[in-house]
């Protein structure tokens, strides 16, 4: 267990519809990343998330929305739903906004869109 | 994009140490290299990181070379648990918004 929690760990979900993918970070940990890994596009960073504070921005579609709450845990919105979509999608935390010592990733959370 | 290139995959006897390169060679004076392993379809796992000098901790080794362009990752006595995706990556941004740009990694298989 790396200490990081998300939630669920599998989706399936059709075309169209709008789901929400949950992030509780390691303990003590102020920054949340997102990434999205498909077969044909490995690891994707999609958005990162300080204190509550969006600080950095990836390859994050504008049908996609995430936020971080005042209990620092994170949710990414996925809206519209494409077939295309279906990946792993993965949460990491660190410390600071610097993650000096390396993320921590959790288990992901397997979204299948059908 | 990713600022680094890895061979595509690579094989290692059990117990032999497995050498993984890697190429930065635009790396910037202050950016790091850092080393990740995703072992199946499991979250990515860190491994080790440095800057300029060799670095070395209970999982493995990094030599980074003089003029940074590229490293290696040393993993001294490898076993069937090593087998997975070995990514290396160089930390990009700045103070608050720094960011792993993942390539496609490296794909060590060992073998019995």
């Amino acid at each position: 267990d790396s200490g990081v929690t998300q939630t669920p760990k599998h989706l399936i979900t059709a075309t169209g519809q709008r789901v929400t993918l949950r992030c509780s970070p390691r303990s003590g940990d102020l920054s949340v990343y997102w990434y999205q890994q498909s077969l044909d596009q490995g690891l994707q960073f999609l958005i990162q998330y300080y204190n509550g504070e969006e600080r950095a921005k990836g390859n994050i579609l504008e049908r996609f929305s995430a936020q971080q709450f005042p209990d620092l845990h994170s949710e990414l919105n996925l809206s519209s739903l494409e077939l295309g979509d279906s990946a792993l999608y993965f949460c990491a935390s660190s410390p600071l906004g610097g993650g000096f010592n390396g993320y921590t990733f959790g288990s992901g959370t397997r979204l299948t869109v059908v | 994009d990713a600022k680094t290139t890895q061979p595509t995959s690579m094989d290692c006897a059990e117990g032999r140490a497995a050498n993984l390169p890697c190429n930065h060679s635009t790396i910037s004076g202050n950016e790091y290299v850092y080393w990740y392993r995703q072992i199946h379809s499991q979250g990515p796992q860190y491994i080790i990181h440095g800057l300029k000098n060799n670095e070395t901790n209970e999982m493995a080794s990094l030599i980074i070379t003089e003029d940074r362009k590229s490293s290696t990752l040393i993993l001294p006595h490898a076993t069937l648990r090593d087998t997975a995706v070995y990514y290396c990556i160089v930390r990009v941004g700045g103070s608050g918004t720094y960011k792993y740009i993942f390539g496609t990694g490296t794909r060590l298989k060992v073998l019995a």
